[in-house]
């Protein structure tokens, strides 16, 4: 069965550091790759996706993410951490089910600090 | 527009009740899913529908039952509720366009059973 794997279920970093958030999936073809943000108590919205083309995507909120077929990751980053930033990350992928429904990774809960 | 509606936004059921989540979705997507998020296992799909009239399982389909007799709507039935159902629930529609798939989510419904 395809997987996503989040490393860090929880990440800590200091305002105006670079934020990285890792996402590895298990695939034998390149799915599509969706991160998403969830914001306390508050449901899900799309921060960025890869379907085909340019392997660097950039999304909402000075995020990008890089899809690296070669190392089967899809890692999140943004160079400089704001505390609106503090939230939960989800790295989702489809492509692989009737349907093309999404399969999550974990999270990765993201704080900043002061 | 108001995109995918998932009523109601919070419940507590006892142990052994029997409920309907609703949800709807006014973007005449064919395609649409159900979710459950529990911490640290991101979100599980539990059962999805590919078009009017088609269901199919997801990954933890087990006391839960759907049905699709419009395109609009995709209630999810909890047949006879257990603690292990408390979670939060979201509903998605989804289609396939230009950009690949897309998926729009609900805000997500709370549910508490003791």
């Amino acid at each position: 069965a395809q997987s996503v794997t989040q490393l860090g279920s929880h990440v800590s970093v200091s305002e105006g550091a670079l934020v990285l958030l890792r996402c590895n999936y298990s695939s034998s073809v390149p799915p599509y790759l969706f991160w998403y943000v969830q914001y306390p108590n508050q449901g899900l919205q799309l921060l960025l996706k890869y379907t085909t083309g340019a392997t660097l995507v950039k999304g909402i909120n000075g995020f990008e993410a890089e899809f690296k077929k070669s190392e089967t990751s899809f890692h999140l980053t943004k160079p400089s951490a704001h505390m609106s930033d503090a939230a939960e990350y989800f790295c989702a992928v489809s492509g692989f089910n009737a349907g093309n429904m999404l399969t999550f990774g974990g999270g990765t809960r993201l704080m900043v600090k002061p | 527009n108001a995109g995918v509606t998932q009523t109601p936004k919070f419940q507590v059921l006892k142990t052994g009740q029997s409920m309907t989540l609703q949800c709807a979705q006014d973007m005449n997507h064919e395609y649409m899913s159900w979710y459950r998020q529990d911490p640290g296992m991101g979100l599980r799909l539990i059962h999805y529908s590919v078009g009017a009239g088609i269901t199919d399982q997801g990954e933890v389909p087990n006391g839960y039952n759907v049905s699709r007799s419009t395109t609009e709507d995709f209630p999810l039935r909890l047949l006879s509720a257990a603690p292990s159902q408390t979670s939060v629930y979201f509903c998605a529609s989804s289609y396939m366009g230009r950009g690949g798939y897309g998926y729009t989510f609900g805000s997500g419904t709370r549910l508490t059973v003791v």
